[in-house]
């Protein structure tokens, strides 16, 4: 099983239009988690972060479930501008004293007018 | 302006020449790192360092050397490149150490090797 696990894509949505993505991690003792958006081997950015609570910033809302050891990312109302790929990323062992991260190899999203 | 910077950003070598990327942030962070990117593999982390002279192995490190001499540098470097190290490097640093938050990342280096 890969440590970090995304479905590739592309998922291809009209615009308007609501998306889910999912993420599954492999390690249980993984504390933080976030979302990056790349654009076309760009660098990545940070879109946000991961709380156990789920946390929302405009159209975008994350959502964690340590049971199932997952992350998800839900995009309401999908702009041609959230074309991109996003990248699900874990720190590896929760430890404190580590800076481990592990990326999973990104969902591509296009957003069709 | 706050930022991380690469040099070179694209570099085109051959097999056993040694090289090296530069990575600098002006952002006073303590943390910084190397990741490779490839297509279906994703980002991989090389090498990161927590502070100064305190570097440590990511996922894929063999190959690589770095060092941490000054906080704002970590450079990469290849002593003998081989061509399953063309790839896209990325550089990015963080305030944080350990649970990382927001890393920057630089624009990123595209190195072939033949």
């Amino acid at each position: 099983r890969k440590e970090v696990e995304q479905d590739p894509g592309p998922f291809n949505v009209p615009e308007g239009a609501t998306v889910a993505f999912n993420c599954t991690y492999s390690n249980s003792a993984s504390q933080s988690f976030f979302w990056y958006r790349q654009d076309c081997r760009k660098e990545p950015k940070l879109l946000m972060s991961v709380y156990s609570s789920g946390n929302e910033d405009g159209r975008f809302t994350a959502q964690l479930n340590r049971a199932s050891q997952y992350i998800s990312l839900l995009i309401r109302d999908s702009k041609l501008s959230d074309s991109a790929t996003y990248l699900c990323v874990v720190n590896w062992d929760g430890s404190s004293n580590t800076g481990k991260l592990i990326f999973g190899q990104g969902t591509t999203l296009q957003v069709k007018p | 302006e706050a930022q991380v910077t690469q040099n070179p950003r694209y570099l085109i070598t051959v097999t056993g020449k040694k090289l090296t990327v530069t990575c600098s942030q002006n952002m006073n962070h303590e943390y910084m790192s190397w990741y490779r990117q490839d297509p279906g593999l994703g980002l991989r982390q090389i090498y990161y360092s927590m502070n100064v002279e305190v570097t440590d192995k990511g996922d894929v490190p063999e190959g690589y050397k770095v060092s941490r001499k000054e906080k704002r540098n970590f450079p990469l470097i290849l002593e003998s490149p081989s061509p399953n190290q063309t790839s896209l490097y990325f550089c990015a640093s963080s305030p944080r150490r350990g649970f990382t938050d927001t890393q920057y990342f630089g624009p990123g280096t595209r190195l072939t090797v033949l």
